[in-house]
């Protein structure tokens, strides 16, 4: 199965920040990549697909980029609903299963 | 839009057996793959199996392969999980997910004795 890993595990940061997180996959996964956020006691929400590509609503401070084995989300000024945990997950393998999720980046207002 | 309703969840003891249901609308059910997914207590979050629109093909997560099946009943817009051989770490809030990644509010398994 892929692996994937994330980091960091946890950061603060001050409103109005930059906020970058960093998924790596144990090998090539193209473009197979989401990112998500979780709220306590809600369900994820996906904010970025195909590892680059907005959701519908979400707010355009939220970006991914990346292809292959390393992947960057970024919050390009973090405001204060932000506070949550962000999931990568990658769906690279077929047959459609064996679906991965990182372990996860909590992140909280400095 | 789309809506996920699990149910079903409650406390049971291990090696007994649950069936989870999730009702599904706003959408063409019999048209999207669907998606189990768990979340431990305090946890991240675990694939736990697949089913193809039309029920024809099925995959599980190797934790739960052999115990958990995975159906759906097109003619009723809804998605089930049935867990047998219950164990203390399948103990999770279980979401139901559409093709495309909409999620359900999830509903939460205890096993227990």
């Amino acid at each position: 199965d892929i692996q994937m890993t994330q980091s960091p595990s946890s950061l603060s940061a001050s409103v109005g920040d930059r906020v970058t997180i960093t998924c790596q996959a144990s090998q090539d996964i193209s473009n197979y990549l989401n990112w998500y956020q979780q709220k306590p006691g809600k369900a994820p929400k996906l904010l970025i697909y195909d590892a680059s590509n907005l959701e519908t609503g979400v707010p355009s401070r939220f970006s991914g980029s990346g292809s292959g084995t390393d992947f960057t989300f970024t919050i390009s000024s973090l405001q204060p609903e932000d506070i949550a945990t962000y999931y990568c997950q990658q769906y690279d393998n077929l047959p459609p299963g064996r679906i991965t999720f990182g372990p996860g980046t909590k992140v909280d207002i400095k | 839009q789309v809506q996920l309703v699990e149910s079903g969840g409650g406390v049971v003891q291990p090696g007994g057996s649950l069936r989870l249901s999730c009702a599904a609308s706003g959408f063409t059910f019999s048209s999207y793959g669907m998606h189990w997914v768990r979340q431990a207590p305090g946890k991240g979050l675990e694939w736990v199996a697949f089913i193809r629109y039309d029920g024809s093909n099925k995959y599980y997560a190797d934790s739960v392969k052999g115990r958990f099946t995975i159906s759906r009943d097109n003619s009723k817009n809804t998605l089930y999980l049935q867990m047998n051989s219950l164990r203390a770490e399948d103990t999770a809030v279980y979401y139901c997910a559409k093709e495309g990644w909409s999620w359900g509010q999830g509903t939460l398994v205890t096993v227990s004795s």
